[in-house]
């Protein structure tokens, strides 16, 4: 089955600065990469998603870039805000499969 | 519209005793999830539905967790008899049939005392 790995677990940025997290996939049917950020108890909620028949999404500060080859998705996020202070979790599903989670990143935006 | 609906928000029981979980998906939702959540890691499928049919239950450990959602709609998760480890979120997620965009509920935060 699909095995989906996070990295890193943490990470602390200064405000304004770049953060990247990336996620690696076993299972090269995959073909729909999403990305969840969850606040403090609170639930999951979708920032941005990728498929296999696209290289790079943008919407505003947050990308995504995909490398089928790689088996490799990663999420950037430009010009960090204290807000953006959250767990992020990626995940990787087939069509008519199951969701597979990354064991997510803890991302503090430091002031 | 009101997004997937959880109770409830918090539970805490001692061990041995059963409890129940219920989840209202979106409307028009055919699909439904149950996750657990445990504390600094990724939801982690429970089972999963097609209207009223259970297509994937094989994470479920079907010796104390059992689940139904008889009208397609509402679905109820329950423990009986809950362990310590059972303490987690338990996250209830919903979305249209061969849509991937799944949306969740606020979960359930389960203490087992």
């Amino acid at each position: 089955g699909e095995n989906v790995e996070q990295h890193p677990s943490t990470l602390s940025v200064q405000e304004g600065d770049s953060a990247v997290i990336k996620c690696t996939y076993s299972d090269s049917a995959s073909n729909y990469f999403p990305w969840y950020k969850q606040e403090l108890g609170k639930r999951p909620q979708l920032i941005i998603d990728i498929r296999s028949n696209v290289g790079e999404k943008k919407d505003q500060r947050i990308a995504v870039t995909l490398n089928k080859t790689a088996k490799h998705f990663s999420l950037h996020i430009t010009e960090t805000q204290p807000e953006d202070s959250a767990v992020y979790f990626c995940a990787a599903k087939n069509y008519g499969q199951n969701f597979v989670f990354g064991p997510g990143t803890r991302l503090s935006v430091l002031p | 519209e009101a997004g997937v609906v959880q109770s409830p928000r918090y539970k805490i029981i001692e061990k041995k005793q059963p409890v129940a979980f219920w989840c209202n998906p979106i409307s028009g939702h055919n699909t439904l999830y149950w996750y657990l959540q445990n504390l600094g890691q990724g939801p982690e499928l429970l089972i999963r539905y097609e209207n009223e049919e259970a297509v994937d239950d094989s994470q479920l450990p079907k010796d104390r967790f059992s689940a139904e959602r008889l009208k397609g709609v509402d679905s109820t998760l329950k423990i009986q008899p809950a362990e310590l480890g059972d303490s987690a979120v338990y996250l209830c997620a919903s979305s249209l049939r061969n849509s991937e965009t799944q949306y969740f509920g606020p979960g359930t935060r389960l203490l087992v005392l």
